[in-house]
């Protein structure tokens, strides 16, 4: 079945320290795929997507995600952390069906 | 330029009661997306419009409707409501092309709806 999955529920970093939140996919052929941002009360903020081409991606405020095709995964990562990233996130995937397939969401909490 | 918006913020109903949502995608974009942000069931594709027709719907009850506008905005229409439909309801535009790969979503901030 397909299916998009974010192991971590609950992350917490102090700030400034490095981030990495997981994504692992299972399709059929590889989806696009993308990572989006969502603070207390709001909706979603895109922060990064993959379609083809080179497999880290650049985002905003300083994300950025790799794409492993043998791992069928798609991690987001930032290298020092600020205390306005503390959100949940989303890793989603999309298809030919243009509908877009959530992950249950990563709460992440930053510590001063 | 501005992104997507939704109305209203919040809509108290009770059960039984039917509720309309609406979105206004961003300039330029001709489709809109319905999502469902439940707790505990997370974000669901609920349905699809381009250009005034429905193109794609999600695994839910027909008691759940929408339209689009000669404008392109859109509407959300659920009837009978539930206690369970309780939930963040996210509208999404895109420039919907003929490839996949060029459609990016976009969405809005949500409508908060409680059934009471």
């Amino acid at each position: 079945a397909q299916s998009v999955t974010q192991p971590d529920i609950h992350i917490t970093v102090s700030e400034g320290a490095s981030l990495e939140l997981r994504c692992n996919y299972s399709y059929g052929a590889t989806p696009y795929l993308f990572w989006y941002v969502q603070s207390p009360g709001q909706g979603l903020q895109l922060l990064l997507k993959y379609f083809s081409g080179d497999t880290l991606v650049q985002g905003i405020k300083g994300f950025e995600a790799e794409f492993k095709r043998s791992q069928s995964s798609f991690n987001l990562r930032k290298p020092s952390v600020h205390w306005s990233d503390a959100a949940e996130y989303f890793c989603a995937v999309g298809f030919n069906d243009y509908k877009l397939s959530f992950g249950a969401g990563t709460t992440v909490t930053v510590r001063a | 330029e501005a992104g997507v918006t939704q109305s209203p913020t919040h809509l108290i109903k009770t059960r039984g009661q039917q509720a309309t949502l609406r979105c206004s995608p961003i300039s330029g974009h001709t489709s809109v997306y319905w999502y469902q942000q439940a707790l505990g069931l997370g974000l669901q594709f609920l349905l699809w419009y381009d250009e005034g027709e429905e193109r794609n719907r999600g695994n839910f009850p027909p008691r759940f409707s929408g339209r689009q506008f000669p404008n392109y905005s859109s509407e959300l229409n659920v009837n009978a409501l539930e206690l369970e439909d309780s939930a963040l309801y996210l509208c999404a535009s895109s420039n919907f092309g003929q490839e996949p790969s060029t459609d990016t979503q976009y969405f809005g901030p949500g409508t908060r709806l409680t059934v009471l």
